[in-house]
């Protein structure tokens, strides 16, 4: 079955350095989304991408973000002058049509640990 | 804005038994609900989705229900497992996906 694949699974980051988390999507998805998950809290949505532009962003997605979709497979989060409360699982996700009335698909995230 | 609360951050059920996990939203009566499992350190796994007009869903061993009026839905496992042991996340979905915190289900053999 096709699947998300996210890399790296595990990032530790000084306080104050950028970090980029890469995602494939599955291939003819055309809707990607990135998810954030604080250890023993819940999944937030942080921003969906479809044609080349951010369709939706959440108030935690503020100028400390940044996501692009550089080729026609990968799709970054980048997350500039990083903070220890950013530590988090970050989830990338796809799907074939908009997220809500769609099955979409999880990436089994990255691990990013700000020290 | 939209809350989402499901039922006990845990629920343990004897094995063989349904397993019935709650999910109350406090606003709107968004287009869908979806239904995802999630394992420790692993990403959601879609499950079921249910529109705004349809009472029940059906697959396989799951059941899911949508009552717009009470602002709920309800999550069934029949003739559980131990393999269903995992957290379930409920989801509303309309413009954005906004999860619930998740009920941790553990089934004891």
């Amino acid at each position: 079955e096709p699947e998300v694949t996210q890399t790296p699974s595990h990032q530790v980051t000084q306080m104050g350095q950028e970090v980029i988390l890469r995602c494939v999507p599955i291939s003819n998805h055309l809707y990607f989304y990135w998810y954030r998950q604080i250890l023993g809290q819940k999944v937030e949505f942080l921003v969906s991408f479809y044609n080349n532009e951010i369709s939706e962003k959440s108030e935690i997605f503020d100028d400390q973000f940044s996501v692009e979709r550089p080729d026609g497979s990968n799709f970054t989060l980048k997350i500039r002058s990083t903070k220890l409360e950013d530590s988090a699982m970050y989830f990338c996700a796809s799907s074939w049509a908009q997220s809500s009335g769609n099955t979409i698909y999880f990436g089994e995230g990255s691990w990013l640990t700000v020290v | 804005s939209q809350k989402i609360e499901q039922n006990s951050e845990a629920l343990n059920i004897q094995e063989g038994k349904t397993a019935t996990l709650t999910c109350n939203y406090t606003n709107y009566s968004p287009a869908y609900l979806q239904w995802y499992r999630q394992d420790p350190g692993r990403g959601p796994v879609f499950l079921l989705l249910i529109r705004e007009n349809e009472k029940e869903k059906r697959k396989e061993r799951l059941k899911v229900t949508f009552d717009t009026t009470l602002k709920q839905s309800l999550f069934h496992i029949t003739a559980s497992q131990p393999a269903d042991s995992a957290t379930y996340l409920c989801a509303l979905a309309d413009d954005k996906i906004i999860f619930g915190k998740g009920t941790r289900l553990h089934i004891l053999p």
